[in-house]
């Protein structure tokens, strides 16, 4: 069946760049999104891309997209401690519908 | 806009009680909507999805008899943990996408933190 992996921890230092890796199997993706979720609360859409498109950048987040090898990235800019929270990756075919999550990538990010 | 308010944000039930939780699409409708279930420092773990109009689809191993889901709106569900015991304990998240978008993203709820005692 498909599959979201995604490592499960990362560290990086204020003003840094922090990088979120993703890989997925389902070949017949379309839809690519970062989720994030703060402590004691639900999850919030980061971004999104079409799986037609390379790159999304927005603001400080640039989402990288390589179909060939279903590899997504996250890459935040100069991050905050505000940006601390965890990161789910998910893939869908049609939309909203059987959208299936990783496992979330925990981010800590040291003043 | 694409706003989904969940209610409770918390609770606290003896056990052997009901607990309701409601799940509601502020700004548009939504035909359909997920129901989720998320354990400490785990990835969530969908339900069950929750037709407006008729019954939910629920996911293998989950209880229907346990989780009751009312859809009775297009921009209402209900999600009814009946006869509650500790070890449904968890936080639960609701999400929606738009009917008119059939293509849109799902937009979560903050969730629901359930403590049954």
């Amino acid at each position: 069946g498909e599959d979201v992996e995604q490592s499960l921890f990362l560290s990086v230092r204020e003003g840094d760049s922090s990088v979120i890796n993703c890989t997925y199997t389902d070949s017949s993706s379309t839809y690519l999104y970062w989720y994030k979720q703060e402590p004691g609360a639900g999850l919030q859409l980061l971004t999104y891309i079409f799986s037609n498109m390379d790159m999304k950048q927005d603001q400080r987040l640039t989402v990288l997209l390589n179909k060939k090898d279903k590899h997504l990235s996250l890459r935040i800019a100069d991050t905050q401690t505000g940006d601390s929270a965890i990161y789910f990756c998910a893939e869908s075919t049609t939309g909203g519908f059987k959208t299936i999550f990783g496992a979330g990538t925990r981010l800590f990010v040291k003043a | 806009g694409a706003v989904v308010s969940q209610h409770p944000s918390w609770v606290i039930c003896k056990s052997g009680t009901s607990v309701k939780i409601e799940c509601r699409s502020l700004d548009f409708q939504a035909t359909t909507m997920f129901w989720y279930r998320q354990f400490p420092k785990q990835s969530l773990m969908l339900m069950a999805t929750s037709n407006e109009g008729s019954k939910a689809t629920y996911e293998q191993g989950v209880e229907k008899d346990k989780f009751l889901i009312n859809h009775a709106s297009l921009t209402l569900s209900t999600l009814t943990v009946t006869s509650a015991h500790p070890e449904d304990s968890s936080f639960y998240i609701c999400s929606a996408n738009s009917v008119s978008s059939y293509n849109s993203p799902l937009h979560f709820g903050n969730g629901t933190r359930l403590t049954v005692t």
